[in-house]
């Protein structure tokens, strides 16, 4: 198993490009987590996904959208790029009920 | 609006020491508190609470949540260089989300 995957590792943005962030989990997860991480504040979530064809908002949504149009998949887009959404992304998939969250490697973005 | 502090925010010892990470919390519908181990890439599960005073244990690492208090601590006896990371607690609020605390980044010398 793979576990939790994301594409790209790493990547550049001009302001105002687009891009979208793959996540993927191969471990039958109903539940899929966008979050970013910035020095000093631990991780933020941005969006969820409590299923296939349903997304929510999390605590910092603005800018960002996603689609999770396959279990297995969940993307996360950035229309617009700001520099300050210059950040580690994390993916992280679960299971429904008390259990732990599975991560992925993580995409350092940098918008110049 | 929720809220999670940890204690300290970096911490420097020695091989050999043992140290206790704090974490305090102010969230509503709490449902367990997770805590995981960061160090260059993805958070690492170590444990999950969800019973005030059962001590959960991992070889030299352990682990308590004190409901009435709203805290948890970590703590790691006799540290070697690999547990240098940063650590993450996390309630669970609701549903399976979960609010992330600033974390503690702790460096142990040789």
């Amino acid at each position: 198993n793979a576990g939790v995957t994301q594409t790209p590792k790493f990547r550049v943005l001009k302001t105002g490009q687009s891009m979208t962030l793959l996540c993927a989990q191969d471990m039958n997860h109903e539940y899929m987590y966008w979050y970013r991480q910035d020095p000093g504040m631990g991780l933020r979530l941005i969006h969820y996904s409590v299923g296939e064809g349903t997304t929510a908002k999390g605590e910092v949504p603005d800018g960002y959208n996603v689609s999770r149009l396959k279990k297995q998949n969940f993307l996360l887009g950035l229309e617009s790029a700001a520099p300050s959404q210059t950040s580690v992304y994390f993916c992280a998939s679960s299971y429904p009920g008390l259990v732990e969250q599975y991560f992925g490697p993580g995409t350092r973005l940098t918008v110049t | 609006e929720d809220k999670v502090v940890q204690s300290p925010l970096s911490l420097v010892v020695h091989e050999g020491d043992t140290v206790t990470l704090n974490c305090s919390y102010e969230v509503t519908n709490f449902r367990s508190l997770l805590w995981y181990k960061q160090e260059k890439k993805a958070p690492t599960f170590l444990f999950m609470l969800t019973s005030s005073g059962i001590e959960k244990k991992s070889g030299r690492l352990s682990s308590i949540l004190d409901k009435k208090e709203l805290s948890s601590i970590l703590n790691i006896t006799a540290t070697q260089t690999g547990d240098s990371a940063i650590y993450l607690c996390a309630p669970n609020i609701y549903g399976q989300n979960f609010v992330f605390g600033p974390g503690t980044r702790l460096s142990v010398l040789p």
